[in-house]
């Protein structure tokens, strides 16, 4: 596509369900990202993807938290056992191999009532 | 332990007036830094680059300015726009993980008409 797309826009869930976001990266993107926005915070990084490289999924802030990315193009953030403090907009990016810059998505807005 | 860090959470400016936007890093491994900006609602969108072998880029009305030795880098507007209000992130990467950048927390800009 034109565009990093995510799907959904918004997710409200109860506390202790949980929930799939997913992105779908620029066509031809090597590198995928997600990261997350909390109120009042910076991004923060969840997990990278390169090519067929094992991920680094040294941001990911607890085992609750897992992706995937299949194929090398479309990728799904799962969080399992949501809480509170798990309700940010997540957002995902992509680039291409050499490249020196993301591209966004619009992110998801996850709410854990 | 934030490596990129923007001090100034807003910044209020008249429309036509410069504004400035500051952003300080630690690692000294960084070289390479962007800024975003971002709308409500919207992804965060790549505004201006700068490697660490320049210490000025300029593109329009948006300049940015590496200082290496004191590790800062500042994005200047001139003039500034109503248009212009957004967040703004400064991000960075360099050494090690040379393909995941470090984002700032963000300065929300208001250019008053």
């Amino acid at each position: 596509g034109a565009g990093v797309s995510q799907s959904p826009s918004n997710k409200v869930t109860e506390k202790g369900k949980d929930v799939e976001l997913r992105c779908d990266p620029i066509s031809g993107h090597t590198a995928l990202y997600w990261y997350r926005q909390s109120l009042g915070q910076g991004l923060e990084f969840l997990i990278y993807f390169q090519g067929n490289s094992a991920p680094d999924k040294s941001g990911l802030p607890s085992d609750r938290f897992s992706a995937e990315r299949t194929g090398g193009s479309v990728s799904t953030l799962t969080i399992q056992r949501t809480q509170q403090e798990d309700s940010a907009v997540y957002l995902c990016a992509s680039s291409p191999l050499s490249g020196n810059g993301y591209t966004f998505g619009s992110g998801t807005r996850l709410t854990v009532v | 332990d934030q490596q990129v860090k923007q001090n100034s959470p807003s910044l209020s400016v008249q429309e036509g007036r410069i504004s400035i936007l500051n952003c300080d890093y630690t690692n000294s491994m960084f070289d390479y830094f962007l800024w975003y900006k971002k709308y409500p609602a919207e992804g965060p969108t790549f505004l201006i680059s700068i490697s660490s072998i320049k210490d000025k880029n300029e593109d329009g009305r948006f300049t940015v300015f590496l200082n290496k030795s004191a590790k800062h880098l500042s994005l200047h507007i001139v003039p500034s726009q109503p248009g212009d209000s957004a967040v703004y992130f400064c991000a960075a990467k360099g050494g090690r993980d040379f393909n995941k950048f470090y984002f700032g927390s963000g300065t929300k800009l208001n250019v008053k008409p």
